[in-house]
């Protein structure tokens, strides 16, 4: 079955403790990104990866980092977790550059983590 | 830059009446627009897309959105909802080339009373 797969789907830590957000697609996809979602904001990107090694800012990438060093998997870390990042955060996968690209972007189920 | 505004926050509608869910952008280039749908503790997953050609698309579980150029427009719509339809709703819009980065607009929560 096409997935992706987020861990963990539920998180409660304290600030500056660092943590790691897993993302892993099993479609071949290119390209990978990272949202969070708040309430009245909507979905902002975090940061995004065209491919392996490759990866870029999003919206919103203060206090976050990134790693693609294998297609299928592209993790979120947060090195010093602060409250300001309690919120869902999604994981995102599509093919990218294709001649036919729909751009449609196939989603995790998310990730909710609280910061104490 | 690319925007996008869902000026509805919250859309209570009862079953069985029909729905527009409201939709406007703005961007300096051409763009592709999509509907996603989120329900409850779950992931987006598209609901339908327009690429080009026909301003009317159809989508899944009987929705349809009209995309509307001079107005920078692409309102969503059905004709008659289920409760099955409560869910969150969001607008989306991506520029033609380069990456594969989706704007979001803040959502709109449908609620359909029984």
């Amino acid at each position: 079955e096409a997935q992706v797969t987020q861990n963990p789907r539920y998180l409660i830590t304290v600030t500056g403790k660092k943590l790691t957000v897993t993302c892993s697609q099993n479609m071949n996809h290119e390209y990978m990104s990272w949202y969070r979602q708040d309430p009245g904001l909507g979905l902002r990107q975090i940061y995004y990866s065209m491919n392996v090694e490759v990866t870029d800012k999003g919206d919103v990438p203060e206090g976050y980092k990134v790693s693609r060093k294998e297609k299928r998997n592209f993790p979120l870390i947060l090195e010093s977790p602060s409250p300001n990042q309690t919120s869902l955060y999604f994981c995102a996968s599509s093919r990218d550059r294709a001649p036919k690209n729909t751009g449609e972007l196939f989603f995790g189920e998310g990730s909710r983590l609280t910061v104490l | 830059a690319q925007s996008v505004t869902q000026l509805d926050s919250q859309v209570p509608v009862f079953e069985e009446a029909p729905v527009e869910l409201r939709c406007n952008y703005s961007s300096s280039v051409s763009v592709y627009l999509f509907w996603y749908v989120q329900y409850p503790n779950q992931g987006l997953q598209l609901l339908l897309k327009y690429l080009s050609g026909s301003t009317l698309v159809k989508g899944i579980n009987g929705f349809e959105a009209e995309f509307n150029k001079s107005q920078t427009s692409f309102h969503l719509r059905k004709p008659s909802v289920h409760i099955s339809d409560t869910a969150e709703y969001f607008c989306a819009v991506r520029v033609q080339t380069g990456a594969n980065n989706l704007f979001f607009g803040t959502g709109t929560r449908l609620t359909v009373i029984p």
